[in-house]
């Protein structure tokens, strides 16, 4: 069974510097993608970034990018310039061929003014 | 254009009663998810449509819990006897291609927050 682990239950930093989100997984399959989705107060799940497993090269969008790691199963969330409209719940998470999102605990993110 | 929305956003019922969550997806996307979210947790799946059909309802907790897409569009969210533990919110998501074609992105909508007395 795949499996999801966020380590970091809650992150802070400052308006304007880089965070790292960590996230690690478990699978025996090969090709799968990888999530990471924002979730405000608001309960609106929102996509941040995505990442296909058969891609060597790691996904970028605006000011988020990922560290994908396949052999060591890592797929890490970095956030430049963080602003604080950032400031919500991060969830990482895995889907194979069957497309179901297997998701991790959440790391709680607040960007300090 | 509109996103995914469900209703009620907010329900509360109390315990052995019958509840429907209602979710209408984007127009035009095939493959309809179900999820529940319980307070501090990330989303579990529950079941997944492709059309009308069921395609994984592996999630399903227990036979309390049932759900239609009966004209392949909305879809209906059938809880019986609920209990206190079912309280929760109930995520539902729609994506245009099916699992494995294309880029398959889940598009969420606000969820229905459904608290058991």
């Amino acid at each position: 069974a795949q499996t999801v682990t966020q380590s970091q239950p809650e992150m802070s930093v400052q308006e304007a510097e880089t965070v790292t989100l960590s996230c690690t997984y478990d699978t025996s399959e090969s090709n799968y993608y990888l999530f990471w989705y924002k979730q405000p107060p608001s309960r609106q799940m929102i996509l941040v970034i995505r990442q296909e497993a058969y891609k060597q090269q790691n996904a970028t969008e605006n000011r988020f990018s990922v560290n994908f790691q396949k052999a060591a199963k890592s797929f890490s969330l970095k956030i430049s310039d963080s602003q604080l409209g950032d400031t919500a719940m991060y969830f990482c998470a895995f889907a194979n061929q069957g497309g179901k999102l297997i998701f991790g605990q959440g790391t709680e993110l607040s960007v300090k003014p | 254009g509109a996103g995914v929305s469900q209703t009620p956003s907010n329900k509360v019922t109390e315990k052995g009663k019958y509840v429907e969550l209602r979710c209408d997806p984007i127009s035009g996307h095939t493959a309809l998810y179900w999820y529940r979210q319980s307070l501090g947790q990330g989303p579990e799946f529950l079941i997944y449509f492709q059309g009308t059909g069921a395609a994984d309802d592996s999630g399903l907790p227990n036979d309390r819990f049932f759900a239609v897409r009966p004209e392949g569009s909305v879809s209906t969210l059938k809880i019986q006897r609920t209990e206190r533990g079912d309280s929760a919110v109930y995520l539902c998501a729609s994506s245009l291609t099916i699992p494995g074609q294309g880029e398959h992105e889940q598009f969420f909508g606000p969820g229905t927050r459904l608290t058991v007395l």
